[in-house]
Formats: structure tokens, sequence, C-alpha cells
């Protein structure tokens, strides 16, 4: 059984601090998508990383694809308010149907002003 | 709003009632998934679509759910005989005939079952 494993669960911080929120496998993904859920909405799709040892920027979130397609990580430079939620990492494994994703049970992040 | 769509928003209902849940997706999506997050869960997958064709089914589909896309457009989740453990946020979500794996999801409908 392919598991997805985030950590923190929780995490409360500053305005203007920095954040690293991680998801780590034994198995091999063949991609691994990072979400954004606010409560009481679905989830909305941030990145999609393919590549082993891939990084994507947006703004002011990194995110990297581990080399073993195994883990990645999710770092944001300094967070504000508007990024409080759910971050939920999702990993298409190789033979399953596309969108068949298995997700981890998320980092809920809370910046305060 | 050209995004997926879920029909109704909150459900509550009483343990042994039925229930049915719509799901509109994005116009020119062809597959469409239903997932069911639970309090402090990530989403699961439950069954997937590509056009009417029901692809894949999780375990977790129990015999008193079924899912239906009759039209290739539109799709309903229903649950007969409801239980107190089926309460949870059932999403939709849809992704594009071009392969990818991105999905788009709707804002879910929220099962409390008494």
């Amino acid at each position: 059984t392919q598991l997805l494993e985030q950590s923190p669960q929780f995490l409360s911080i500053q305005e203007g601090e920095n954040l690293t929120v991680y998801c780590n496998s034994s198995s091999v993904f063949s991609s691994l998508q990072w979400y954004r859920q606010e409560p009481g909405e679905g989830p909305v799709l941030l990145v999609t990383v393919v590549t082993g040892g891939e990084v994507k920027k947006l703004k002011r979130l990194t995110f990297q694809f581990g080399d073993a397609r195994k883990d990645s990580s999710l770092h944001i430079t300094a967070a504000q308010p508007g990024d409080t939620g759910l971050y939920l990492c999702a990993g298409a494994g190789y033979g399953g149907s596309q969108g068949n994703l298995i997700f981890g049970k998320g980092t809920k992040l809370s910046v305060k002003p | 709003d050209t995004g997926v769509s879920q029909n109704p928003r909150h459900k509550i209902t009483k343990r042994g009632q039925n229930v049915t849940f719509r799901c509109d997706p994005i116009s020119e999506h062809n597959r469409l998934y239903w997932y069911r997050q639970t309090l402090g869960q990530g989403p699961e997958f439950l069954t997937y679509f590509q056009n009417e064709a029901q692809l894949e089914k999780s375990r977790l589909l129990s015999d008193r759910f079924s899912a239906e896309r009759p039209k290739g457009s539109f799709s309903t989740l229903e649950i007969q005989r409801t239980e107190q453990g089926d309460s949870a946020m059932y999403l939709c979500a849809s992704g594009d005939p071009r392969g990818s794996e991105k999905l788009f999801f709707g804002s879910g409908t929220q099962l409390s079952v008494l």
C-alpha cells in the first residue's frame, strides 16, 4: 500500500517567518502534486512535479521533488496570513489511473499577523 | 462559473436514509472522480469515470454506494441506508482529456448522518 506521510501535522508561525513542510513515502511516484485547501472548500492545485530532483517556484513557494521520486518538500518564504490553510501532497503511482491520487493527511498551517 | 460544481453543499440526514449528491464537472473534461475526506485526513479515492464508463472503484466503495455518469457529463453519487460512519466531505474532481494528472476539485458536499 502506498502511503504519504506529511510533517509537521500542525504549524503555527508569525508573519514573515520561513517554513518547510515535508511529504515522505517509501514508494516511488510518477508525479507528485501539492494542493492547498481552506475550510469547507475543495483542494486547489498549486504545482505538479514530475522529474526526480525537480525544483519549481511559485512566487514565495518553492517545491522540490526528491531524486528518488519518493519525497517532496514545500518551502514558503516570508509567510503571510493569506498562506494559512491545509497543505496536502498527493502522489500518482505507476500503473494506476490518472487522477487516482494518494493523499497525505496534510499540514495545517496558521500564519499569525 | 466554469469550475466544478457540487450540490448540495451541505446535507444532514438521519441514519438509514438514502442521499444523492450531484457533480457538474468542467465542461470539456472527460474524466471525473469522487473522493471522500474525513476530518483530519486527506481525500481518499472512491471512483473514476472516463466519459460515461466507470473504470475504477476503490474497495472503500461499499455496496451501499453507487455512482453514475449517464451521459458522460454530470455525475451522481448515491449512498443507501446511510450510517454515521458515512459522515464526511464528498469531493468531486474533473480532469482534462489531454491526460494530465491535474485535478480540479469542487467545493464538496458535507454530509452529516445523525
